[in-house]
């Protein structure tokens, strides 16, 4: 069955710190992958997608991932966070199947940035 | 621009009472809509997809049910609440874009079950 594993359920970093999130997904064919993130008491929010080109994504607040193909990752990247990125971060991958995409998401990491 | 709205906001309901819980979407027509159950520690799940009125697809067998009544209405429901359906419930919704599809999430719906 198709499956996403984000490797970090808690993550705790400094102010300036750089950040990657790992995200690995389990289905062959082509997929869609997405980054969502949810700060606290939001909504969950799309952060960055990827469908197909350069595979190397930039999202909102300076948040980057990049696709490799070979590897089944779609890692999260950002070279210095805030205490403002404290958040919980979804990776999720869509296989078009049915009429639609479903969307498979992993547990998710909670990231706090301390000032 | 689209909008997504979910009420009500938190629910506190008692092991064998009914739910309604309702998602709307305003600002564009025909969308794909589901609904979903996030638990701590295990991402999002998706429960129930609708392509159309009428049109309701069920990815996980349990004591929910999901109606959509209009066009953008997508309704929740269960006749008798069993404790594990506690959770935060997310309304979603997408365009009809094929594969490059979308999806964009609601406020949620805290539901404790008593």
């Amino acid at each position: 069955a198709q499956s996403v594993s984000q490797h970090n359920h808690h993550v705790i970093l400094s102010e300036a710190a750089s950040l990657e999130l790992g995200c690995n997904y389990s289905y062959g064919g082509t997929v869609n992958l997405f980054w969502y993130v949810q700060y606290p008491g939001q909504h969950l929010q799309l952060l960055l997608k990827y469908f197909s080109g350069d595979p190397l994504v930039k999202g909102i607040k300076g948040f980057e991932a990049e696709f490799i193909k070979s590897k089944f990752s779609f890692n999260l990247r950002k070279p210095s966070v805030q205490w403002s990125d404290t958040a919980e971060y979804f990776c999720a991958v869509t296989r078009f199947s049915g009429g639609y995409n479903k969307l498979i998401f992993g547990a998710g990491t909670r990231l706090a940035v301390h000032p | 621009s689209q909008t997504i709205h979910q009420w009500p906001a938190t629910l506190v309901q008692p092991v064998g009472s009914p739910l309604s819980l309702e998602c709307t979407v305003e600002g564009t027509s025909n969308p794909n809509l589901y609904w979903y159950r996030q638990a701590a520690g295990r991402g999002l799940q998706l429960l129930f997809y609708s392509v159309g009125i009428g049109q309701i697809s069920s990815e996980v067998p349990q004591n929910l049910s999901a109606s959509r009544p209009q066009d953008r209405q997508f309704i929740l429901s269960s006749k008798k609440l069993l404790l594990s359906d506690s959770g935060f419930y997310l309304c979603a919704w997408s365009g009809l874009a094929g594969n490059t599809d979308t999806q964009y999430f609601g406020p949620g719906t805290r539901l404790t079950v008593l």
